[in-house]
């Protein structure tokens, strides 16, 4: 069974923190992805990666980040956190064909006061 | 881009009928089209998804159509079940072409009534 595991369920920062959110698979998976979701909005794609050490912007990349230094852990970075980017994150992985069969992680439910 | 919309926004379905969810897509070149589920306080799931060389696939009590003229794909359910209440997301990508970004939906809330 795929495991995506988020290190956090719940997260308070403040304003201006710099903030981590991480995200490790174990079944060896090409393809990370990180997403916002918003009541209303649905998934947002922030960034992806196709490799260790390759990223690529998705739909609302900015004011984030994102580090891909092992195959198996994707990070995301918010570099000075503000309240519009207070929201649930979902990590993703998948294997082979690159949008097919993504597997969610349980999310990262971030405040920024 | 790629632009997904996604009607109803809330659904509501006495136990037993069927339920469809609707989603139009405006780029003609995506060709894969998954539907995703979350239940409350849950990771999203895929539950089925179809290629622009069919027209339908089934699963059980869940169906996926899709009119790639009109470009349009619903989600059907039928014989629902207390356990079929989730938040439904579609989505659409372009396997194979340069930009393969999945767009999603805003998702649609259906609440089985017992």
């Amino acid at each position: 069974d795929v495991k995506v595991t988020q290190s956090s369920r719940y997260l308070v920062k403040r304003t201006g923190e710099k903030v981590f959110l991480e995200c490790v698979q174990d079944m060896d998976h090409e393809n990370m992805f990180w997403y916002r979701q918003d009541p209303g909005l649905g998934l947002r794609l922030i960034y992806f990666s196709y490799d260790v050490k390759m990223k690529e912007k998705g739909d609302i990349p900015e004011g984030y980040s994102v580090s891909r230094e092992k195959k198996e852990r994707f990070s995301l970075i918010l570099e000075s956190a503000s309240t519009n980017q207070t929201s649930m994150y979902l990590c993703a992985s998948s294997v082979g064909r690159r949008n097919e069969k993504l597997f969610f992680g349980s999310g990262t439910q971030l405040s920024v006061l | 881009g790629e632009n997904v919309e996604q009607h109803p926004s809330t659904l509501s379905v006495q136990e037993g009928d069927s339920a469809v969810i609707k989603c139009t897509y405006s780029d003609s070149a995506s060709n894969y089209f998954p539907w995703y589920k979350q239940e409350l306080g849950k990771r999203p799931q895929l539950i089925i998804d179809i290629r622009s060389n069919v027209g339908e696939k089934k699963d059980q009590r869940i169906a996926v159509t899709l009119n790639k003229t009109a470009k349009h794909f619903s989600l059907h359910i039928t014989e629902t079940q207390p356990e079929d209440s989730a938040v439904y997301f579609c989505a659409a990508s372009s396997i194979g072409f340069g930009n393969e970004k999945l767009t999603f939906g805003t998702g649609t809330r259906l609440t089985i009534i017992p």
